[in-house]
């Protein structure tokens, strides 16, 4: 199983909205990993999470807000954010040392 | 500075023939390299991985030719069907600093026609 699930698929939010991202995989990875993709551009790193704990942030601004509350679990809260967020945001997973990331279908978010 | 760099931007191949990717990259401590595939609105799909170790990496369909010497890679889909239409990446990692992280090129896109 080389899943990772994410809710929503599709979110429409204002800038004084909170809403959180949910990711989830079930492959026993220990890395997880939260990327923002625009229109025929690669994926852009954002957060890395090991073992649970967070070991990159790509100097993203703070109203982006990770978190990791178990191994399986990945969550992304976002607040007061602008149009130009409106994104399609990644979530993956790894093992450890291995270079193979597994992807969601991703969240398309539009803040309007 | 562009470590991993895709130049062409498209690519338009006939049904049943080779469709040819390819990908350089400035950084000689890579030492991983990755193709995903990527259909619009869903998340990119890994394909198949090539370690600095070895010049060639074969699944199926797929195959994809590591150059060091010319910090080249390609991957070759034999015969191209109508579903590879979609872009495709080239990652790389293992730099020093790179701490798990993918370095990505600007994809290509492949159409495959009928």
């Amino acid at each position: 199983d080389t899943e990772v699930t994410q809710t929503p698929k599709h979110l429409v939010m204002g800038m004084t909205n909170k809403k959180s991202l949910k990711c989830e995989q079930h492959m026993g990875h220990r890395a997880m990993y939260w990327y923002k993709q625009k229109a025929k551009k690669p994926p852009e790193l954002m957060f890395v999470y090991s073992y649970e704990k967070l070991s990159i942030n790509e100097s993203v601004p703070s109203r982006f807000s990770p978190e990791c509350p178990n191994s399986s679990l990945l969550n992304l809260h976002l607040h007061a954010l602008q149009p130009e967020d409106s994104a399609l945001y990644l979530c993956a997973s790894s093992q450890l040392g291995w270079n193979e990331q597994y992807f969601g279908p991703g969240t398309r978010l539009t803040v309007t | 500075d562009q470590q991993v760099k895709q130049n062409s931007p498209s690519l338009s191949v006939q049904e049943g023939r080779i469709s040819i990717l390819n990908c350089d990259y400035t950084n000689s401590m890579f030492d991983y390299f990755l193709w995903y595939k990527k259909y619009p609105a869903e998340g990119p799909t890994f394909l198949i991985s090539i370690s600095s170790i070895k010049d060639k990496n074969e699944d199926g369909r797929f195959t994809v030719f590591l150059n060091k010497s010319a910090k080249h890679l390609s991957l070759h889909i034999v015969p191209s069907q109508p579903g590879d239409s979609a872009v495709y990446f080239c990652a790389a990692s293992g730099a020093a600093d790179s701490n798990y992280q993918l370095i990505w090129g600007a994809g290509t896109k492949l159409i495959i026609k009928p």
